[in-house]
């Protein structure tokens, strides 16, 4: 198993600013994820974050809003960047043990005035 | 995103019930199918997973039965608790791919 760590666990920005979530894993990983997840909603998979490579994004976000890197096998940030309202939301990271499970981190609560 | 299909969207039992969950996909290359659970205000926890090889696994009073040629796969829990309630997510995975993930069932067990 893996235990996950982020930061911030919750914030509230301002429309047009920048945040910076930081995901810590307790172990060494190769791939970690990036997800979102609206409250009483499922888990959508915003990018794949290897170490070494370029983020691979999903349909529907782009890495101009979402900024992601990968320094090292233990560490990983997601930045939503020019938010507004609709960015308010669940993000949350995971970790990949074993090439087959996901272990999440509580989650970054984020609200966006 | 969703290639796994899940329900039912909310479920309510006593306690001491049975509550079932059930899951269905397509992508038959999927090998390893997970159940998480959530919390509110917690990340998904890993509960059980399974993969295509067996029929049933049992983790204390959790059990996954899957059934490969209807490509179906259920969450039943036994005993339930009110310690229980809480939203339960399926999910699928194929090879390096991506998990997939149910779209959650919040359940409520009541005392």
């Amino acid at each position: 198993s893996a235990v996950i760590s982020q930061k911030p666990s919750r914030d509230i920005c301002q429309r047009g600013t920048s945040l910076t979530i930081q995901c810590q894993v307790d172990s060494q990983v190769t791939m970690m994820f990036w997800y979102r997840q609206q409250p009483g909603q499922s888990l959508t998979l915003i990018a794949t974050a290897n170490q070494g490579s370029e983020a691979t994004y999903e349909s529907g976000f782009v890495i101009d809003k979402f900024p992601i890197s990968r320094p090292n096998l233990t560490f990983s940030t997601l930045t939503v960047s020019n938010m507004s309202p609709e960015d308010s939301s669940i993000y949350l990271c995971s970790a990949e043990i074993g090439q087959e499970t996901q272990y999440f981190g509580p989650g970054t609560r984020l609200l966006v005035l | 995103q969703q290639q796994v299909k899940q329900s039912p969207q909310s479920l309510i039992v006593q306690k001491g019930g049975i509550p079932i969950i059930n899951c269905a996909y397509e992508n038959t290359a999927f090998d390893y199918f997970p159940w998480y659970q959530q919390f509110p205000g917690k990340g998904p926890a890993l509960l059980i997973a399974i993969r295509p090889d067996v029929s049933e696994k049992k983790e204390g009073r959790f059990t996954i039965s899957f059934n490969k040629s209807a490509k179906q796969f259920s969450l039943h829990i036994m005993d339930s608790q009110p310690g229980d309630s809480a939203t339960y997510f399926c999910a699928a995975k194929a090879g390096n791919n991506d998990m997939r993930f149910g779209a959650g069932t919040r359940l409520t067990v009541k005392p």
